[in-house]
């Protein structure tokens, strides 16, 4: 089935470095969504991206959208513990179902 | 504005017992999307309801079945449980009209299958 491919799978960073984690799809998208899911916790939607070569921020977190559509890239910039959990990509193929990606763990070395 | 509403927060039960598990969308939100989420992987969706008809299905065998009520909320109900289906199960709501606010997810039952 319709699947996107997220990498990599765990990051372990010192505090204070960046971090970025890549989705990546055969097929064009229409949509992409990023879900962090802290430790224990549910997934909490981050952002939506739309348009081909599409970026946007939210504080630290940078979000693109490939110009092809068929990748997509969540980089934080100067970690920070709260920044610890699982980042999700998010993709809707058209057929009403959200698929998830595999899912980036995030460790923070303090 | 209420969020997502999971019940109960915690479940173990016995293999080839039934299980049905509840779900509150949010004030606003008609439609939800139930996810099996094992440990250390991605949710997994299972089905959505949009006005109280099922619409869409993941690979999951017809023993996994659902409802949705006129007031939007929703059970998801499990016959015939296997040691596998032991996992944290989400809803999540979210609105037809304004998809750029992504989905809602509740804090998830914890199903144990013992």
């Amino acid at each position: 089935g319709q699947q996107v491919m997220q990498i990599p799978q765990y990051q372990h960073v010192q505090e204070g470095e960046d971090f970025t984690t890549y989705c990546n799809s055969s097929t064009t998208l229409s949509n992409i969504q990023w879900y962090k899911q802290r430790p224990g916790g549910h997934p909490v939607f981050l952002i939506q991206l739309v348009k081909s070569g599409e970026v946007k921020k939210q504080k630290r977190l940078t979000f693109q959208f490939g110009e092809a559509k068929k990748n997509s890239s969540l980089h934080i910039t100067a970690t920070q513990t709260t920044d610890v959990g699982t980042y999700f990509c998010a993709v809707n193929f058209g057929n009403e179902k959200l698929t998830f990606g595999t899912g980036t763990r995030l460790t923070i070395i303090p | 504005e209420t969020g997502v509403t999971q019940s109960p927060t915690h479940l173990i039960k016995t293999r080839g017992q039934q299980v049905t598990l509840r779900c509150s969308s949010q004030s606003g939100h008609n439609t939800v999307s139930w996810y099996q989420q094992a440990l250390g992987q991605g949710p997994q969706f299972i089905f959505q309801y949009y006005r109280e008809e099922e619409n869409g299905r993941g690979n999951f065998p017809p023993r996994f079945s659902g409802l949705q009520f006129p007031n939007y909320s929703s059970e998801l109900n499990v016959n015939a449980l296997e040691l596998d289906d032991s996992a944290l199960y989400l809803c999540a709501s979210s609105s037809r009209v304004d998809t750029y606010y992504g989905y809602t997810f509740g804090s998830g039952t914890r199903l144990t299958v013992v």
